[in-house]
Formats: C-alpha cells, structure tokens, sequence
C-alpha cells in the first residue's frame, strides 16, 4: 500500500460544484502539503500544514480551503470550481527530520481534477 | 527569496547517450537541493539530494549530480541513457532552517529514442 493516498485519482466536475480531495499517509510524518501541477508551470504550493493546529497559505491559495483532521489527514476543498482549476494534485509529507531537516517531500500519486 | 531554473522543457537523447538537464538555482542562504523523477500517471519520488555533504551526490538508477556554488548549478547527469528514463525531472531548492519551503523548477520532459 503506498504511504501517501489520494482520493479520489480523478474527478470531473462541472463549474460551481465544492470539491474535497482527500489525502491520508502512513509515514509518521508531521508536516503535510498540497500542491498544483500544471503543465510547463511545474509544481505550485496551495498550502501546508506543520501540525494539527497548524495551517498556512501557499503561493496559490485562492479559491482553496483545507482541513487537517488529524496527524494523517490533510483535505483540500474547492468550494466552488473554476475551470482554471483544471489541474493534478498533489499531497506531499515530509518530517520534522533529526539531527537534520532537509525538506525532502514524499508524495501521492495525484489527483486528476477537471473542471467542465 | 529562492528560485529554480531548468533549461529545456524537453530533452531528447538516443538509447545509450548521456543525459544531462540543466538546473540553476537562486538562493540567499545555503541551498538544499533535490532532483525529483515523476513517471507517467505517478507522483514525484526523489532521485537525490544535496544537503551540504559531499558535492557530488550518487542517487537512484545510474543518476547523479554535482553541487557548483561557484556556478549556481546542480545538474542532472547519467553516463547512458535508457528507454526507462522516459519522465518528467523537477529541480528542487530549500534551506535550512526551521521551515523549508520548497521551490521547485518547471520540470524537463526527457525523451529516449531507441
């Protein structure tokens, strides 16, 4: 079972629909991310988590919300889709890390969101 | 502020031949540097990374890169390519510190020809 998991792997949605994609890790880790890829653009923050208690924007965080439900769990919601959020996403963890934190990500598989 | 530049959103190279993706980096403090894989229809797994150790990290399949300060450049080589190197390669930075953020590069689409 891989260590990241997203739900769902692909989704099409039509405009103005809310939209929460789901991601639960096995890894132990503290610290959770979501990310946007799109193409030639490479890979854009939306928003991170250090904690349960912790939540922050990203580079992108609009028209995004997230919950962190729990150490393992880290939802992202499109309250009401755009077309321009078109687009695979990523949830990513990395560890606190001792004696050294190097920020090395692990990542899901994606989801693939397309917004008609 | 950090950024990531790659040269080439795509690189083609014969069955056999050297790769080599091009990765600058723009940092105000000492860097960490990582070069992800991503196969079609996968996320992103780390092929190496630099940590300030040794300047010429070794990563996974045949994959490595040298750290250049002088330079700015963490390149990506490998002595010969293989038909399943086929994938997109993203150069990452962050730094030490207590939050890394990450920035990553607009990725490199390498293509092996038989």
């Amino acid at each position: 079972d891989a260590d990241v998991t997203q739900t769902p792997r692909n989704r099409i949605t039509k405009t103005g629909k809310r939209i929460m994609l789901e991601c639960s890790q096995t890894k132990g880790h503290d610290r959770m991310y979501w990310y946007r890829q799109d193409p030639g653009l490479g890979l854009r923050l939306i928003y991170y988590s250090f904690d349960v208690k912790d939540i922050n924007k990203g580079e992108i965080s609009d028209g995004y919300s997230v919950s962190r439900q729990a150490q393992a769990k880290f939802s992202l919601s499109l309250e009401s889709a755009i077309p321009n959020q078109t687009a695979l996403y990523f949830c990513a963890t990395s560890d606190r890390g001792l004696p050294e934190n190097t920020g090395e990500l692990f990542f899901g598989e994606g989801s693939r969101l397309t917004v008609l | 502020a950090q950024s990531v530049t790659q040269l080439g959103s795509h690189v083609s190279v014969s069955e056999g031949a050297l790769v080599l993706l091009r990765c600058n980096y723009s940092s105000s403090v000492p860097p960490y540097l990582f070069w992800y894989v991503q196969y079609p229809n996968q996320g992103l797994q780390l092929l190496l990374k630099y940590t300030s150790a040794a300047t010429l990290v070794k990563g996974i399949n045949g994959f490595e890169a040298e750290f250049k300060k002088s330079e700015t450049s963490f390149h990506l080589t490998k002595p010969s390519a293989h038909m399943s190197d086929a994938a997109e390669y993203f150069c990452a930075v962050t730094n030490s510190g207590g939050y890394q953020k990450v920035t990553f590069g607009t990725g490199t689409k390498l293509q092996v020809i038989p």
